[in-house]
């Protein structure tokens, strides 16, 4: 079956623009969680969101934001980007109705802030 | 918050070559899972351990949680070059974690042949 799809794959954004990511999950699975992968600061979670509600939420500022659509796809967003803001931005889906389960992760969509 | 502290950060060694990496913390995890990402790709899950004390064995990986779950271990015996990769530990925090994991920084493992 499909993996995990995130679209663009690269783009190039410039500080103070915004940006919107998409996820979409593997068929059947409701949970999809963001994470963002620096050198410094490796893969840290960001939001996570369970049939259209936010179930939880990491410590980056309120500029970070995502939603979730009745067929479990994805978006994320990022409002007045910082050059700070350059990272590999990962979509993953799980099975779990509780818990993390099983993440399967997409190859993710690399922003670059200039 | 928790912290998961990951070690070596890297490890370069030659095919035929055993290997440990270690990742450890001062909190308790509910489970333990370890990734692998290649350049370019999304880490892809390897294995997790959710019982104190317990080994899995996945052909020439050996993975090992630590009695109190606060952490575990990853041994590659006769390393190939195939091996070569991130790896990462990563911890979850209980029932409440909704999709949220707790990552070690990784190990950058290249085996030469």
């Amino acid at each position: 079956k499909a993996g995990v799809t995130q679209t663009p794959r690269y783009l190039i954004k410039t500080r103070g623009q915004q940006v919107t990511l998409s996820c979409s999950p593997i068929s059947g699975h409701r949970s999809v969680s963001w994470y963002q992968q620096t050198p410094g600061q490796g893969l840290q979670f960001l939001f996570e969101y369970f049939s259209e509600t936010q179930r939880n939420k990491g410590n980056f500022p309120g500029r970070f934001s995502g939603r979730q659509f009745s067929n479990s796809r994805s978006e994320m967003n990022v409002s007045t980007l910082e050059l700070g803001d350059s990272a590999l931005y990962l979509c993953a889906s799980s099975l779990a109705l509780a818990g993390v389960g099983e993440l399967f992760f997409g190859e993710g969509s690399r922003l670059t802030v200039l | 918050t928790q912290l998961l502290e990951q070690s070596p950060q890297f490890l370069s060694i030659q095919e035929g070559e055993n290997l440990t990496v270690y990742c450890n913390s001062s909190s308790v995890f509910s489970s333990l899972q370890w990734y692998r990402q290649e350049p370019g790709e999304g880490p892809v899950l390897l294995v997790t351990v959710v019982t104190g004390g317990e080994v899995k064995k996945l052909k020439r990986l050996t993975f090992q949680f630590g009695d109190a779950r606060k952490d575990s271990s990853l041994h590659i015996t006769a390393a190939q070059p195939g091996d070569t990769g991130l790896y990462l530990c990563a911890g979850e925090g209980g029932g409440t974690s909704y999709g949220k994991l707790t990552f070690g920084q990784g190990t950058i493992l290249t085996v030469h042949p």
